[in-house]
């Protein structure tokens, strides 16, 4: 069966610190791979989404990259926080059939 | 701008009652139509999806879609406390992408 993984779970950082999510799937091969950021008692935004190795469709302009160095790896950066970059950051994949997504466990972010 | 449209809530439900929640699209393309559930401070989780019109069931909850009126609803039966969550609808909007736009949600409360 599928497993999605993300790390770390929360995450504290200052402003003008870097950052980096990272998050893995087992299970499947070259699914397709999404970024959302979840604010405060607010809807799901998509930021970034990869349908192979190297591609990245970025949603929402603004201080935040991607990568996918592997098949089944997907990276959130930054080079500098934003105290607006605070929010619940959630990882999914699909597999293309139906385009149902599945998400991980989430990293909670505050900047301070 | 493609939308997907929820009543914010909050629902209160009686336990054992039918919740009846309810998600209209501006995309008359969109195909396809996903129902999940997010715990507070948890990931959202699949429950159900749809793409032909009518209804779907699985187990207590049903799906119903309308393609002609563009609404997609979920119906919860015999409501249980551990169903008081915040259920987001999502659509298909750009077919062979899968992605999906959110609504902002729909928080139930099942009243013991």
């Amino acid at each position: 069966s599928q497993t999605i993984h993300q790390w770390p779970a929360t995450l504290v950082q200052p402003v003008g610190s870097p950052l980096s999510l990272e998050c893995t799937v087992e299970g499947t091969s070259n699914p397709n791979l999404y970024w959302y950021r979840q604010a405060a008692g607010r809807g799901l935004q998509l930021l970034f989404y990869s349908v192979g190795i190297g591609q990245i469709s970025s949603e929402v302009p603004q201080n935040l990259s991607a990568s996918r160095p592997q098949d089944r790896q997907f990276i959130l950066s930054s080079k500098k926080l934003l105290l607006s970059d605070s929010g619940f950051y959630l990882c999914a994949w699909s597999s293309g059939v139906i385009g149902e997504q599945y998400f991980g466990p989430g990293t909670r972010l505050t900047v301070t | 701008q493609k939308e997907v449209e929820q009543n914010s809530g909050p629902l209160s439900v009686p336990e054992g009652a039918i919740a009846s929640l309810n998600c209209t699209y501006s995309d008359r393309g969109s195909q396809s139509f996903f129902w999940y559930r997010q715990y507070s401070g948890k990931s959202p989780e699949l429950i159900m999806f749809i793409y032909s019109n009518g209804d779907k069931e699985d187990g207590r909850f049903t799906a119903q879609l309308n393609k002609a009126s563009q609404y997609v609803s979920l119906l919860i039966r015999d409501s249980q406390p551990s169903d008081s969550a915040t259920y987001l609808c999502a659509a298909e909007t750009n077919f062979g992408n899968e992605k999906l736009t959110f609504g902002t949600g729909t928080r139930l409360t099942i009243i013991p």
